[in-house]
């Protein structure tokens, strides 16, 4: 059974840096045909893709907020990690880390359930 | 930066036909997923590669992808498919969601 597990802080202060951790199991993290992105989602509002990871070690980084993360895996402990630097509020929400598959077709096959992240002095 | 623009909402009564739409800039050379998203849940892929449904999903789904639209399609909607709808593809290796589409079964 595949399954993704994220990891962190519930609370963060502005201007702190979030480190957030994705546990994966029954899949390989240099699995060619596997490869895992971060994504988040601000309370009542869309789905927002923020970084992704490779088996190869590739890594993408939506444009608007490339100079703030940071993402990176230890295969050996099956995590990737996201550090998101100078958190603010309008970065509450809830933050997934999903896996794509070559499977299909470059999709998200498997979502973690998510942690819910709250900037606030 | 790439954008998938997707109708904020759409009314279905049960046993109808949704059709959900995600527009694009050649859209249609490039693959299409779309997520289905229940109140405090995580989402759920119920197409891919435009047109695919994986294991689980059922029939009544169905997606087509042309030009700069793709569309997901639910035949004979039930109470169940109520639910929020995210249409995502990649451009130059970046992943991109449309903004979302709250689907509701009247």
């Amino acid at each position: 059974q595949v399954t993704l597990k994220e990891s962190g802080p519930v609370l963060v202060k502005p201007t702190e840096t979030l480190t957030l951790t994705c546990t994966v199991s029954g899949f390989s993290l240099s699995n060619a045909r596997m490869s895992v992105s971060w994504i988040r989602q601000p309370p009542g509002k869309a789905l927002e893709w923020l970084a992704h990871i490779f088996s190869n070690d590739k890594k993408s980084y939506i444009t608007s907020l490339k100079t703030r993360l940071t993402i990176s895996k230890d295969t050996s402990k099956s995590q990737v990690v996201l550090t998101v630097t100078n958190m603010d509020p309008v970065d509450t929400a809830t933050y997934y880390c999903a896996r794509m598959s070559q499977l299909t077709g470059d999709g998200f096959d498997v979502w973690g359930q998510g942690t819910m992240v709250t900037v606030s002095p | 930066s790439y954008e998938l623009t997707q109708p904020p909402s759409v009314s279905v009564s049960p046993g109808q036909t949704a059709s959900i739409t995600c527009s694009g800039d050649k859209l249609g050379d490039k693959y299409v997923c779309w997520y289905e998203q229940k109140p405090g849940q995580s989402p759920v892929v119920v197409i891919y590669e435009d047109n695919k449904r994986p294991s689980g999903i059922p029939e009544r789904f169905s997606g087509s992808n042309s030009g700069n639209t793709a569309t997901l399609t639910i035949s004979g909607t039930q109470a169940m498919d109520e639910a929020d709808y995210y249409c995502q593809a990649w451009d130059s290796s970046t992943v991109v969601f449309g903004g979302g589409t709250k689907l509701t079964v009247l």
